[in-house]
């Protein structure tokens, strides 16, 4: 699986938008980028996933550059309870996902 | 239904103890997981069972024994565990093992051991 390397935390004041980086330099054209998130003591919960293209949905969006090498988790108005661990995560055709360290993502008020 | 339901949600055993952690889904997925996560660490994958096999095993001890009785459910026997098995278990599902579908999450068994 390519390697993903994110900041160990951020802060984030409540009301504005939460940009999380994410970068995966190793990653291969059949791999996708997901994101996921883990409030405390609770089980990871999905936000996004992306292969090339940007995506959005009603939590998120997800922006990937076009080499692919590295992307973004946009939370457009960051609550307090977003204060979580964000998790980006390539996954390889067939693999199980495989968590790294994580950005924890501190929502300030 | 998007839930993955996992029980019990705490448990402290014994040692000596056997006993046994329980994940159903009723998705129709038929990937399922088992996740190991210590604290202030990430899930570590466990095992993962594919249309009822056991596709992997992430050479984990075999006082750990996991079983897919049927598509819904996912069990994990524990048997003469030491206290660092203490941890979140997490039990998880998708639709199949190919990427661009994504797994859902229980909220964990959390073990202690003494």
């Amino acid at each position: 699986d390519a390697k993903t390397t994110q900041p160990p935390s951020m802060d984030c004041a409540e009301g504005r938008a939460a940009n999380l980086p994410c970068n995966h330099s190793t990653i291969s054209g059949n791999e996708y980028v997901y994101w996921y998130r883990q409030i405390h003591s609770q089980g990871p919960q999905y936000i996004i996933h992306g292969l090339k293209n940007n995506e959005t949905n009603e939590m998120a969006s997800l922006i990937i550059t076009e080499d692919r090498k590295s992307s973004t988790l946009i939370l457009p108005h960051a609550t307090l309870r977003d204060t979580a661990v964000y998790y980006c995560i390539v996954r390889v055709v067939g693999r199980a996902l495989t968590f790294g360290s994580g950005t924890r993502l501190q929502v300030q008020p | 239904d998007t839930e993955v339901t996992q029980t019990p949600k705490h448990l402290v055993m014994g040692m000596t103890n056997k006993k046994s952690l329980k994940c159903e889904q009723h998705m129709g997925h038929r990937a399922m997981y088992w996740y190991k996560q210590k604290a202030k660490k990430p899930p570590e994958l466990m095992f993962v069972y594919s249309y009822e096999k056991l596709s992997i095993n992430e050479s984990v001890p075999s006082r750990f024994s996991p079983e897919c009785p049927n598509s819904s459910l996912l069990n994990l026997h524990l048997h003469a565990l030491q206290p660092e098995d203490s941890a979140l278990y997490l039990c998880a599902s998708s639709q199949g093992t190919r990427t661009g579908t994504e797994a859902f999450f229980g909220q964990g068994t959390r073990l202690t051991v003494v």
